[in-house]
């Protein structure tokens, strides 16, 4: 059974700096990634979507990559803001089935 | 277009009630989801349908729960005998993966609270 892993589960950064989410999973049998993002008391938003086939996706200030064989992914996002702060949500699909989510990091960007 | 909608936005109901949960998929989807999140959790797979037929309903928590999409369009998931530990958002999400649209677009949810 896949099973996916955020680290960590909470970050606070001031404003301006790069960070980086983690995300692992079990089964490296995987068709694609993708990250969103959840506001409070808001649907997910997709950020990012990785191919098995692919390393890394960029869009704006956010880049995601992915190391299939170790069952990881970051997402890295440069020069934070304040309104950057969300949880961030890490999902594993295998093919035209449904995704399997990690936990979530919930990030705070203070300014 | 518009993106996946789902109502009611919020529906609070009592312990063994009956409630009816909608979502409209972004218009052509053929692909549509339903997942369960309980707070400080990431979303659970309920059912997965491809057209108009439930391709995937191992998520289904037990026979209280069933969901319908008779036109492959809306969908709807239905609660009977309604207990407390129903009580979560509701999420929908659309994909075309026979278009190359893998992404899965999630609606806002219905937060249901069972008292």
């Amino acid at each position: 059974k896949q099973e996916v892993t955020q680290i960590p589960a909470a970050l606070s950064v001031p404003e301006g700096e790069n960070l980086v989410l983690n995300c692992s999973f079990t089964d490296s049998a995987i068709y694609n990634l993708q990250w969103f993002r959840q506001d409070p008391g808001k649907g997910l938003t997709s950020l990012l979507l990785i191919q098995s086939s692919q390393r890394e996706q960029t869009s704006g200030r956010l880049n995601a990559s992915l190391d299939k064989s170790s069952g990881r992914s970051t997402l890295y996002i440069a020069a934070s803001q304040p309104g950057d702060s969300a949880t961030y949500l890490c999902a594993v699909g295998t093919g035209n089935t449904p995704l399997v989510f990690g936990k979530g990091t919930r990030l705070s960007v203070i300014a | 277009g518009a993106g996946v909608s789902q109502t009611p936005s919020n529906k609070v109901t009592e312990k063994g009630k009956y409630v009816e949960l909608r979502c409209d998929p972004i218009s052509g989807h053929t692909a549509l989801y339903w997942y369960r999140q309980s707070l400080g959790q990431g979303p659970e797979f309920l059912i997965y349908f491809q057209g108009t037929g439930a391709a995937d309903d191992s998520g289904l928590p037990n026979d209280r729960f069933f969901a319908v999409r008779p036109e492959g369009s809306v969908s709807t998931l239905k609660i009977q005998r309604t207990e407390r530990g129903d009580s979560a958002v509701y999420l929908c999400a659309s994909s075309s993966p026979g278009s190359g649209e893998e992404t899965q677009y999630f609606g806002p949810g219905t937060r249901l609270l069972v008292l």
